[in-house]
């Protein structure tokens, strides 16, 4: 089945910053990749999505790039302010609809 | 609209007891997953329900079922359960076909002592 790794568990960035977080996928069938944002006491928010056709998607400060080929795709938050740390999750929809996600990466940006 | 309603937030039980969540989609979904949510596994996929129809199912024990009504809210039930039950668990909705631009509720925060 689909496995989903992320790194790194940890980002410490200074406000203004830019954060990059990494995750690969096991199922070349796997055909969409979204990222969600979890506060503390909140279930996870979907904040950018990008479909197996597409090579790069952005919205405001936040961007995802795939790339199919060697089953990687990241994400990229740009002037990070402090309201941007929270832990985020990387999923891959799998071949039977299922989304698996990644380990999640806690961001930590100090003013 | 209103978002996704998980009730209640919390709960703490007792080993051996059985304990059912509820989860009420955004108006209109029909598509609704769970999730187990721990520090040590992240998120566990548990099973999808689509019109009252369950779609998909994780590697759970057969002690986690679930089911959907026809007004698309679902309820998951946990038989005999185990300290290691304690968890975070997510419900998502979805407007179509499997997990595309899932909204998740704030979830149901379960302990069992």
């Amino acid at each position: 089945g689909e496995n989903v790794e992320q790194h790194p568990s940890t980002l410490s960035v200074q406000e203004g910053d830019s954060a990059v977080i990494k995750c690969t996928y096991s199922d070349s069938a796997s055909n969409y990749f979204p990222w969600y944002k979890q506060e503390l006491g909140k279930g996870p928010q979907l904040i950018i999505d990008i479909r197996s056709n597409v090579g790069e998607k952005k919205d405001q400060r936040i961007a995802v790039t795939l790339n199919k080929t060697a089953k990687h795709f990241s994400l990229h938050i740009t002037e990070t302010q402090p309201e941007d740390s929270a832990v985020y999750f990387c999923a891959a929809r799998d071949s039977s609809y299922k989304l698996i996600f990644g380990s999640g990466t806690r961001l930590l940006v100090r003013p | 609209k209103a978002g996704v309603t998980q009730t209640p937030r919390y709960l703490i039980k007792t080993r051996g007891q059985q304990v059912t969540l509820s989860c009420s989609p955004i108006s209109g979904h029909r598509s609704v997953s769970w999730y187990q949510q721990t520090p040590g596994q992240g998120l566990q996929f548990l099973f999808e329900y689509f019109s009252e129809t369950q779609r998909n199912k994780g590697n759970f024990p057969g002690r986690f079922s679930g089911r959907q009504f026809s007004n698309s809210r679902s309820e998951m039930n946990v038989s005999t359960l185990e300290l290691g039950d304690s968890a975070l668990y997510l419900c998502a909705s979805s407007d179509g076909w499997g997990p595309n631009g899932y909204t998740f509720g704030s979830g149901t925060r379960l302990t069992v002592v």
